[in-house]
């Protein structure tokens, strides 16, 4: 069974621009949830969809939006970007939402400079 | 708010002793979850172990293994015989509504 997969690997963009991150969750998952790693903050919650649900969001601003497709994959967007949102993106999917003890699977994760 | 520390920034270990990893967390929440995830180089996030917080008895997966007390909000990792392969970095984790990770503990593993 294929693993989660992101899309893409890599990205560059500059200040004021925007971005849109793909994750394919394992077949069959029905939750992806998405996280920021930086060195300075970690891993920080971003927000998880269920079923084409937006369950649970973190603190983060209302640039960061996400949505998930009928075939669970789900899209990340940030508009406006800023220094500071250099991170690596990671998603990661579950069969049930991330209330029950099911694993997480994670993805390798996007590279996000923003120069 | 719930909050994951992990005190331990880095850890060294020789090959085939066994190290201990600390977290605490702090929750006003009874029903809840921990677990260990282990990032190697490569980026991954890898699932070591995980702990329902009403059950009392410590998991253990193979060389892996948790101290759970509950009461002292504590869950420490114990890794027995290390080997070159677990060097990573190390992130505890708690889930209630949402997951929450503690800083990380880079390990390293001394041949």
């Amino acid at each position: 069974k294929a693993g989660v997969t992101q899309t893409p690997r890599y990205l560059i963009k500059t200040r004021g621009q925007q971005v849109t991150l793909s994750c394919s969750p394992i077949s069959g998952h029905r939750s992806v949830s998405w996280y920021q790693q930086t060195p300075g903050q970690g891993l920080q919650f971003l927000f998880e969809y269920f079923s084409e649900t937006q369950r649970n969001k973190g603190n983060f601003p209302g640039r960061f939006s996400g949505r998930q497709f009928s075939n669970s994959r789900s899209e990340m967007n940030v508009s406006t970007l800023e220094l500071g949102d250099s991170a690596l993106y990671l998603c990661a999917s579950s069969l049930q939402p991330t209330t029950s003890y099911n694993e997480q699977f994670f993805g390798p994760g996007t590279r996000l400079t923003v120069l | 708010a719930q909050t994951v520390t992990q005190s331990q920034p880095e850890m060294s270990v020789q090959e085939a002793e066994t190290v201990t990893l600390s977290c605490t967390y702090d929750t006003s929440e009874s029903d809840y979850y921990l677990f260990w995830y282990k990032q190697p180089p490569s980026r991954q996030m890898i699932l070591v172990i995980r702990q329902e917080a009403y059950k009392q008895q410590n998991a253990t997966e193979n060389r892996f293994s948790v101290n759970f007390q509950k009461a002292a909000k504590s869950f420490s990792l114990k890794i027995s015989d290390s080997q070159l392969g677990d060097a990573a970095m190390y992130f505890c984790a708690y889930r209630a509504n949402d997951m929450r990770f503690g800083a990380g503990t880079r390990l390293t593993v001394k041949p």
